[in-house]
């Protein structure tokens, strides 16, 4: 019954390294997305990709990358670590491209020093 | 930038009491959604709503979809020590992929 887990669950980047946050959900959901969530501004959508071989950009995409690997899993790339980029990431999916059925995973805590 | 006003900020509550939390926005929405984050937890869908003026129920929790389709709010009656977290509303746009988050409300139920 694992539903969406994300990897790492906590991470520390030094500034202009590389790393990539994993996610797989276990529930054949066409789509997914990333979130980040920082103190008072919600949840802010990086990137989503509503079916297996597609991605958009959401409403914060800047300074990351994503890919659909396949239907189960959706990776977000950070090429260059940004202090600004020290935030919790989530990840969810949803069978369809609406919102009423999202599912979270637990977020990875990343901090850029 | 955030398109959703959510107030208040946080409560400060005596079990037992009823709460009541809302969101506002200047566009209109095709649904409105309430989630409850826990700490250290991704959110959990509380309930979701789909038509203007709907109102839904869950348990203890009952949300409504405002008429202008810009606002919405969450009532959660008789608040027991479990209901402690952090709520956040949503509202998709035209777009299914495009979800918007308010900056959530803290609750915090006192014994």
């Amino acid at each position: 019954n694992a539903g969406v887990t994300q990897t790492p669950k906590f991470q520390v980047l030094k500034t202009g390294q590389s790393m990539t946050l994993q996610c797989a959900q276990d529930m054949n959901h066409n789509s997914m997305y990333w979130y980040r969530q920082d103190p008072g501004m919600g949840l802010r959508l990086i990137y989503y990709s509503a079916s297996e071989g597609t991605t958009d950009k959401g409403e914060v995409p800047n300074g990351y990358n994503v890919s659909r690997l396949n239907k189960r899993e959706f990776s977000l790339r950070l090429e260059s670590a940004a202090p600004s980029q020290t935030s919790v990431y989530f990840c969810a999916s949803s069978e369809t491209g609406g919102y009423s059925e999202a599912f979270f995973g637990q977020g990875t805590r990343l901090t850029v020093v | 930038g955030q398109q959703l006003n959510q107030s208040p900020q946080s409560m400060f509550i005596q079990e037992g009491e009823d709460v009541s939390m809302n969101c506002t926005s200047s566009s209109i929405f095709n649904t409105w959604l309430w989630y409850k984050q826990d700490p250290g937890e991704g959110p959990v869908l509380l309930i979701a709503l789909y038509k203007a003026g709907e109102l839904t129920s869950n348990g203890r929790l009952t949300a409504q979809f405002g008429i202008t389709r810009k606002d919405s709010f969450l009532n959660i009656s008789a608040s027991i020590p479990s209901d402690v977290g952090i709520y956040f509303c949503a509202g998709q746009l035209g777009n299914n992929n495009d979800m918007r988050f308010g900056a959530g409300t803290r609750l915090t139920v006192k014994p």
